[in-house]
C-alpha cells in the first residue's frame, strides 16, 4: 500500500514564485527521496535526505525532513515552465529494500 | 551516472498475448531490480522486487503467475505479461539499486524510461 501522502495534489503557480510540496509518511524510514517525472516519461532523481538529515539543498531545490512529524517538504525557488511535471516523494523503508511513493503532487508553471 | 534502460519503450498487443519487457543496467551492476506499474495520473506501485539468481519477491495483490519476473544476471531482468487483457495496459517502469555507494546514498535506485503497454 502506499505509504506516501503528498500534498497538494495539484498546484498551479506563475513563473518566478517558489512552489512548495509536503509529504508525509508512516513507518520509520532510512531516506526519503524526492523525484520529479515528466508527463509519460520516466523518473529523474532530485534528491535524497536521509533519517539523520533535516535539510538539504541541491541548487534550486530544498527539503526538509521531520522524521518526528514523519513529514518532509520539498521546495522550489525561482519556478520556470520547464518545473511543470509531476513530483512524488518514496521512502526507504527500514528493513526493507524498497521505496514506497506518495501519490505526487502535479505542479504546473504558468508562463 | 548509473543508467538504466528498458526495451521496448512502447508496445501494443492483442488481448490474451505474451509480452516480455526488458531492464538493463548500463554501467553497473545490480542486485536488486525492482518492477513498478503507474496508470494514468496515478502514482508508481511496486509490484516485485527481483533478486538475481533468486525468485522474485512479489507485492500483495500481484499475480506472480501473471506477471513472471526472471533475473537472471547483474544487468538484466525481464518481466512478462502473461495472457495480458485490456486492465493490464498500463507505463511499467523497471529500478535497479546499486550499492557502490555512489553521491546520495548507499542505496540509491535508478528508473529506467519505462514501458508504455497497450493492450487491445
Amino acid at each position: 500500500s502506499q505509504q506516501g501522502e503528498e500534498d497538494p495534489q495539484a498546484l498551479s503557480i506563475q513563473e518566478g514564485e517558489n512552489a512548495t510540496m509536503n509529504c508525509s509518511y508512516k513507518t520509520s524510514i532510512n531516506n526519503l527521496q524526492w523525484y520529479r517525472q515528466n508527463s509519460g516519461r520516466g523518473l529523474v532523481h532530485l534528491i535524497l535526505i536521509r533519517s539523520n538529515e533535516r535539510e538539504k539543498h541541491s541548487g534550486r531545490l530544498r527539503v526538509t525532513l521531520d522524521t518526528s512529524k514523519k513529514s518532509s517538504s520539498l521546495l522550489i525557488t525561482a519556478s520556470r515552465a520547464a518545473d511543470t511535471a509531476s513530483y512524488f516523494c518514496a521512502t526507504g523503508i527500514q528493513g526493507a529494500q524498497k521505496l514506497v511513493f506518495g501519490q505526487g503532487t502535479r505542479l504546473t508553471i504558468n508562463p | 551516472g548509473a543508467v538504466v534502460s528498458q526495451h521496448p519503450s512502447r508496445v501494443i498487443c492483442k488481448s490474451g498475448t505474451s509480452v516480455k519487457i526488458e531492464c538493463r543496467s548500463l554501467d553497473f551492476q545490480a542486485t536488486t531490480m525492482f518492477w513498478y506499474r503507474q496508470f494514468p495520473k496515478q502514482s508508481l506501485m511496486l509490484m516485485a522486487t527481483s533478486n538475481e539468481g533468486s525468485k522474485a519477491t512479489y507485492e500483495q495483490g500481484v499475480e506472480k503467475d501473471k506477471f513472471l519476473i526472471n533475473h537472471a544476471s547483474l544487468t538484466l531482468s525481464t518481466l512478462t505479461v502473461t495472457s495480458a487483457h485490456p486492465e493490464d495496459s498500463s507505463f511499467y517502469i523497471c529500478s535497479a539499486r546499486t550499492t557502490s555507494g555512489l553521491a546520495g546514498g548507499r542505496y540509491e535506485q535508478y528508473f529506467g524510461p519505462g514501458t508504455r503497454l497497450t493492450v487491445t
